[in-house]
C-alpha cells in the first residue's frame, strides 16, 4: 500500500461546479497537511496548509482533514477554467521540507 | 523577482553521459531540495540541503550527487545517466524549518 493515495483523474467539471479532491494516507502520525497546485510544465505552488484536524478556508478553497479516517480533502467552490491544473496533496510528520510525502496528483479540467 | 531558477529546461542524454542541473534561488532561503516527478508517482526527494554547507540523502539518491555551492545555488549531477533517470526534475527552496516549499519550473530530462 502506498503511503499516500490520490485518484489521478482526469476529473472534468463544468465552470461554476463545486470540486472535491481527496487523498488517503496510511501513516496515522502525519500532522501537517498541504495542497499544492501544479499548472502544466510548471512547478507546484502551495495552495493550502493545515495542521492536525479540522477545516481551513481561503477564498474559494477549503481544506479539510479527518485524521480518524486518514483522509484529507480540498474543496473548490465556483470553479473557474483557471483552476484547471494538477492538485498534489502532501503530508508530513514534522514541519520540515525533507519529510514531506507527496501524492501523485489529480488532474482537474474545468470546462467553460 | 525570479524566485527559483532552474537550467536547462529540457535535456536529452545518451546512456552513460553526465550532466549537471543548475538551481539558484534569490529569496535568501536556507534550505534547498531536489525532487524528481514521474507519472503516477508523487514527487520524490533525491537530496536536500538544510543549510549552506550541509547536504543529505533523500528517498531516491542513487545515481546522483549534489553540491551546495553557496546559499543561493544547489546543483544536481548525474555522473553516468541511465534510462531510469528519465524524469522531470524540480528544485525547491524553503526559508528553513518551514512548511512552504517554493519550486522552480522544472527540467525535463530524457535518457536514451
Amino acid at each position: 500500500q502506498k503511503e499516500v493515495e490520490q485518484d489521478p483523474g482526469p476529473l472534468s467539471v463544468p465552470e461554476g461546479a463545486i470540486v472535491s479532491l481527496n487523498c488517503t494516507y496510511s501513516n496515522s502520525a502525519f500532522q501537517y497537511f498541504m495542497w499544492y497546485r501544479q499548472y502544466s510544465r510548471k512547478g507546484p505552488e502551495l495552495l493550502m496548509y493545515t495542521y492536525s484536524s479540522g477545516n481551513k478556508e481561503d477564498g474559494r478553497f477549503t481544506a479539510q482533514v479527518d485524521k480518524s479516517s486518514k483522509y484529507i480533502s480540498l474543496f473548490i467552490r465556483d470553479s473557474q477554467p483557471s483552476d484547471s491544473a494538477t492538485y498534489l496533496c502532501a503530508m508530513s510528520l514534522f514541519n520540515y521540507g525533507q519529510n514531506f510525502v507527496f501524492g501523485p496528483g489529480t488532474r482537474l479540467s474545468v470546462l467553460p | 523577482n525570479a524566485g527559483v531558477t532552474q537550467t536547462p529546461k529540457f535535456q536529452v542524454l545518451k546512456t552513460g553521459q553526465s550532466m549537471t542541473l543548475q538551481c539558484a534561488q534569490d529569496m535568501n532561503h536556507n534550505s534547498m531540495y531536489w525532487y524528481r516527478q514521474d507519472p503516477g508517482m508523487g514527487l520524490r526527494l533525491i537530496y536536500y540541503s538544510a543549510s549552506e554547507g550541509t547536504t543529505d540523502k533523500g528517498e531516491v539518491p542513487n545515481g546522483y550527487n549534489v553540491s551546495r555551492l553557496n546559499k543561493r545555488e544547489f546543483s544536481l549531477r548525474l555522473e553516468s545517466a541511465a534510462p531510469s533517470q528519465t524524469s522531470v526534475y524540480f528544485c525547491a527552496s524553503s526559508p528553513g524549518a518551514d512548511e512552504k516549499l517554493f519550486f522552480g519550473s522544472g527540467t525535463q530530462l530524457s535518457v536514451l
